[in-house]
């Protein structure tokens, strides 16, 4: 079957380190990719995505490349901000028929000034 | 535009209670999506509806039922609430529901059942 396994957090960071969460994924077929991120108290917003292997996805400094010969979709930032601190949700889809996401367990950035 | 909307934001329940977690879209999207979020789980697919007059279960349907009153709207029923029901449920739509195709998610209910 199709599962998503994230590292578990919380991640703690002090603002202006690097950020690496990972996300592993196993799957039929080829999947699309997705990192969401969930802020206090609002719903999820996608942040990036990739259709194909060796695609990197990035919005907001944040980046991800689908490496198939690893499975994996790790998602990584230069340097982290207070404004950063959320939960990241790797996720994948199916590409046939109707599209249905399957969720990692989530990953809770902490961000420190 | 509002996007995703749902209603109400917290709820609680006895056991045994019923209640509707409604959810509307402004983006005329034609799939719709039910969501449960529970510690330690990620999100769960509970049901949802690819075109306006279709509705599919999910991977935990057991426990609710859902009505897609329109293009728009797409409600979730708890006609018997249990403990095991307590959780964030989230609402979410798509444009058309196949590849490649982004889910924008409403602001979450969150729900305790006694």
């Amino acid at each position: 079957g199709n599962s998503v396994t994230q590292m578990e957090g919380p991640v703690t960071l002090s603002e202006e380190a690097f950020l690496t969460i990972n996300c592993t994924y196993t799957a039929t077929g080829y999947p699309s990719l997705f990192w969401y991120v969930q802020y206090p108290g609002e719903g999820l917003q996608l942040l990036l995505k990739a259709t194909k292997a060796d695609d990197k996805g990035s919005n907001k400094g944040f980046e991800a490349t689908y490496r198939k010969e690893t499975t994996s979709f790790h998602l990584e930032k230069g340097s982290v901000q207070v404004s950063d601190s959320a939960v990241y949700f790797c996720a994948l889809a199916v590409n046939t028929g109707f599209q249905k996401l399957v969720f990692g367990t989530g990953t809770r950035l902490l961000v420190s000034p | 535009n509002a996007g995703v909307t749902q209603t109400p934001k917290f709820q609680v329940l006895k056991t045994g209670q019923s209640m509707t977690l409604q959810c509307a879209q402004d983006m005329n999207h034609n799939s719709m999506y039910w969501y449960r979020q529970d510690p330690g789980m990620g999100l769960r697919l509970i049901y949802y509806s690819a075109s306006e007059g279709t509705t599919d279960k999910g991977e935990v349907p057991n426990g609710y039922n859902v009505s897609r009153l329109n293009k728009r709207e797409f409600s979730l029923r708890l006609e018997s609430a249990a403990p095991s029901q307590t959780s964030v449920y989230f609402c979410a739509s798509s444009e058309r529901g196949s590849f490649p195709d982004e889910q924008y998610f409403g602001p979450g209910t969150r729900l305790t059942v006694t």
